[in-house]
């Protein structure tokens, strides 16, 4: 059964402490990983997307790997307002379109 | 650029009742999908439209009804609203199916 796991489920941070949110992928071939951020009473928004183990993309303070079986999103000397959710979804390579999104990793990075 | 635009922000049904969530989109996007977020549990695609004129389900079709009514709108029914029901939607958006998807602000449904 293709399912996507995102961990930890919640992340408190100080501002300035770097660390690593994790999107574990199990899925009948990738034809594409996606990274959204969603705030409080808003809709998910676009970050990143990889395609294939050892792609990596940047953005300002975050940084996206792909592996075969996971990806991580980097965050570097974090700020307070890089508190959100993140959200990974993972598009599998089936017969027709398919989209599973894991359940978020919710960060709170403090002043 | 208003981008994806969802009609009501919230709303309170009975069991039973219909009701008609309305979506529109300005970046000229073949492709539309209507989610629902639950506490604990991922997006979840209900429908999707990968073109003008074609409706498909996703994981949870059940209860609803799509319109894809032209290339900027797509309309999602609850036909007979049950307390499972109780969501928020989200409707997106996307210039080709499996591209990056642009999201609206969300429904937020409650019936009792």
């Amino acid at each position: 059964e293709d399912q996507v796991t995102q961990s930890p489920e919640a992340l408190r941070l100080q501002e300035g402490e770097s660390s690593s949110l994790n999107c574990s992928y199990t899925v009948s071939g990738l034809r594409g990983l996606f990274w959204y951020r969603q705030d409080p009473g808003k809709g998910p928004e676009f970050l990143f997307t990889l395609y294939s183990a050892g792609e990596e993309k940047e953005k300002e303070r975050l940084k996206a790997t792909l592996t075969k079986k996971e990806s991580f999103l980097h965050i570097t000397a974090p700020k307070p307002e890089d508190s959100a959710t993140y959200l990974c979804a993972v598009h599998p390579n089936t017969g027709g379109f398919k989209t599973i999104f894991g359940a978020g990793t919710r960060l709170f990075v403090k002043a | 650029n208003a981008g994806v635009t969802q009609t009501p922000k919230f709303q309170v049904l009975k069991t039973g009742q219909s009701m008609t969530l309305q979506c529109a989109q300005d970046m000229n996007h073949n492709s539309m999908y209507w989610y629902r977020q639950d506490p604990g549990m991922g997006l979840r695609l209900i429908y999707y439209s990968a073109s003008e004129g074609t409706t498909d389900k996703g994981e949870v079709p059940n209860g609803y009804n799509v319109s894809r009514l032209n290339k900027r709108e797509f309309s999602l029914r609850l036909e007979s609203a049950a307390p499972s029901q109780t969501s928020v939607y989200f409707c997106a958006s996307s210039l080709m199916v499996e591209q990056p998807q642009h999201f609206g602000d969300g429904t937020r449904l409650s019936i009792l």
